[in-house]
């Protein structure tokens, strides 16, 4: 398995700021995915964050929304632009780690609500 | 789009075993079938995870038909901490790296005392 971090837990947002959500895995990983889970829904992928280059964004995300960095194999941050309620969901960072077997494993979640 | 197809929700005793079924007709022959669940509040947690052969672990095991279109997780002695949605995710795997994972809407099972 792999230990996740994931920083804030939890956040009551004003609208219109911004948030950065910050993920930090034990060891080295492969590959690192950002989600969101809206309430009473399941999973949708927003992007791969890619060390050293720009995240690959899924249809319907883009960079100027939720901007990612990877500056090392065990860390990454997404960030949450001019929030609107909309944007309420538990952002959750995943990750494959080095000779896991492909295996994906995924952080407790970020809970933002945006006021 | 998810490749699987789910119940949307299931009961199950405590103590039973509980048995989640998966259709995934259009699996490819590199494709394998994951499986997640997702407790309240909390990130998904993985299970399990087979090709073509059926698996067992600690947590549960995965039969597979014959033809890969379907498969079912089976929680052999369920209990309430069992309670959750259990999703079912076909995933390719590529020689230069992992294919992400596209969550349907999974099945939410209800372990009942």
């Amino acid at each position: 398995s792999a230990v996740i971090s994931q920083k804030p837990s939890r956040d009551i947002c004003q609208r219109g700021t911004s948030l950065t959500i910050q993920c930090q895995v034990d060891s080295q990983v492969t590959m690192m995915f950002w989600y969101r889970q809206q309430p009473g829904q399941s999973l949708t992928l927003i992007a791969t964050a890619n060390q050293g280059s720009e995240a690959t964004y899924e249809s319907g995300f883009v960079i100027d929304k939720f901007p990612i960095s990877r500056p090392n194999l065990t860390f990454s941050t997404l960030t949450v632009s001019n929030m609107s309620p909309e944007d309420s969901s538990i952002y959750l960072c995943s990750v494959q780690k080095l000779y896991s077997g492909n295996t994906i494993y995924f952080g407790e979640g970020s809970w933002l609500t945006v006021v | 789009d998810a490749k699987t197809t789910q119940p949307p929700s299931m009961d199950c005793a405590e103590g039973r075993a509980a048995n989640l079924p998966c259709n995934h007709s259009t699996i490819s022959g590199n494709e394998y079938v994951y499986w997640y669940r997702q407790i309240h509040s909390q990130g998904p947690q993985y299970i399990i995870h087979g090709l073509k052969n059926n698996e067992t672990n600690e947590m549960a095991s995965l039969i597979i038909t014959e033809d890969r279109k379907s498969s079912t997780l089976i929680l052999p002695h369920a209990t309430l901490r069992d309670t959750a949605v259990y999703y079912c995710i076909v995933r390719g795997v590529l020689i230069q790296g992992a294919q992400k994972l596209v969550f349907g809407q999974g099945t939410r099972l209800t372990i009942n005392p």
